[in-house]
Order: structure tokens, then sequence, then C-alpha cells
């Protein structure tokens, strides 16, 4: 089975700063997908990044970026310039992705709840 | 493009009854997957269903099930409702079974009493 986990129940960044949210996960597949999922006070869960495991660039969506080491099964996000809006959980989640037992669902971990200070 | 629906958004059943939530996947999408969140638990999968039939299931007890429609609409139902049931269930889509992306409803929250 999938596991992922998060560590930092809860972080903290001024504004304008950078965080970086930590991530590993345990899999015996070699073909999956991890993402980052934004969860606001709203509950509607927000794709923020995902990630191939096949690729070695790390995936970047504007101020978000991943640290993706495979061989350490380790997947974090780092938030650049933050604003008051990414103040929210986020989650961590793999997907597999080779018809296996975790085709097609996600595994999250616990969540790390981040604020925001202006 | 209008996002997943999932209705109602509240809900509050008494121990014992059963209940029936649905979800309304984007439009084109033939995917659908339901999460339950708790406090305690997290995010845990339910099942999946991908052109009208049952594709993966999570560990839940056989009180939680589904079912597709043939326009990719869902539902779940939970039947003699516990307590322990009190939970966010969100529904997620996606364009076919194991496409990269799920896009997720905003969830309805259900309260047992």
């Amino acid at each position: 089975a999938q596991t992922v986990t998060q560590s930092q129940p809860e972080m903290s960044v001024q504004e304008a700063e950078t965080v970086t949210l930590s991530c590993t996960y345990d899999t015996s597949e070699s073909d999956y997908y991890l993402f980052w999922y934004k969860q606001p006070p709203s509950r509607q869960m927000i794709l923020v990044i995902r990630q191939e495991a096949y690729k070695q660039q790390n995936a970047t969506e504007n101020r978000f970026s991943v640290n993706f080491q495979k061989a350490a099964k380790s997947f974090s996000l780092k938030i650049s310039d933050s604003q008051l809006g990414d103040a929210a959980m986020y989650f961590c989640a793999y997907r597999g992705n080779a018809g296996g037992t975790s085709y097609g669902k996600l595994t999250f971990g616990q969540g790390t709840i981040l604020t925001v200070h202006p | 493009k209008a996002g997943v629906t999932q209705t109602p958004r509240y809900l509050i059943k008494t121990r014992g009854q059963q209940v029936t939530l649905s979800c309304s996947p984007i439009s084109g999408h033939r995917s659908v997957s339901w999460y339950q969140q708790t406090p305690g638990q997290g995010l845990q999968f339910l099942f999946e269903y991908f052109s009208e039939t049952q594709r993966n299931k999570g560990n839940f007890p056989g009180r939680f099930s589904g079912r597709q429609f043939s326009n990719s609409r869902s539902e779940m139902n939970v039947s003699t409702l516990e307590l322990g049931d009190s939970a966010l269930y969100l529904c997620a889509s996606s364009s076919v079974q194991g496409a990269p992306e799920a896009f997720f409803g905003q969830g309805t929250r259900l309260t047992v009493v």
C-alpha cells in the first residue's frame, strides 16, 4: 500500500517571503503522479501543482515549485512571494499510473495548515 | 465550463437513517471518485467509478455504496448511519480513468446526530 506523510502540521510565513512544505511518500510502484492540493476555508480542493514520476525536471507553476527527489521519495512544495490568499490547508497526494491497486485513486497526506502573516 | 457539482451542500441525519449524496462531474469527464474527510482520519478514498462500473474501492464497510449513471453522474449511499459517518464527503472527476488531474467539488457536509 502507498503512504504519504506530511510531518509539518502547521507552518507560517510572512507575506512576500518564501516557505517550503515537506512531503514524503512510500510506494513500490515505478509509475505514478504526485500532487499538491490546496484547501481554503471554503473546503474546495484546488490543484496547485503536479509532478510525473518519470520526469526528472521539477514542476513549476508561477510562484509554486516542487523539489522532487525520487530516490529519497520526497516531494516538497515551495511557495515564493507568499500572498495572503495562499493561506489554506495544503495536502500532498499520490496517484498510481500503472493499473495497480492505487490506479485511479488519490492517497493523501495529513495536511499542513499554512498561515500567512501580513 | 461548469465544475464538479455536489448536492446537497449540507445535510443533517439521525443515527440509523440512510442518506444519498449526488455528484455531477465536469462535462465530458467519465471518472468519478469519492472521498471522506474527517479531522481524525483525514482524507480517505471511498470508491471510483468509470463508465458505470466500480473500478476501485477503499476500506469502508458495506454500508457505503455508490453507483454511476450513463451520463457519468454519481451517487453514493450510506445506510444505517452512525455518528462516526459525520464528515465532509468530496467528489472528484477526471476525464478518463487514471487521468492525472482530479477536480473536486465543494463537498457535502454530513452531520449525523
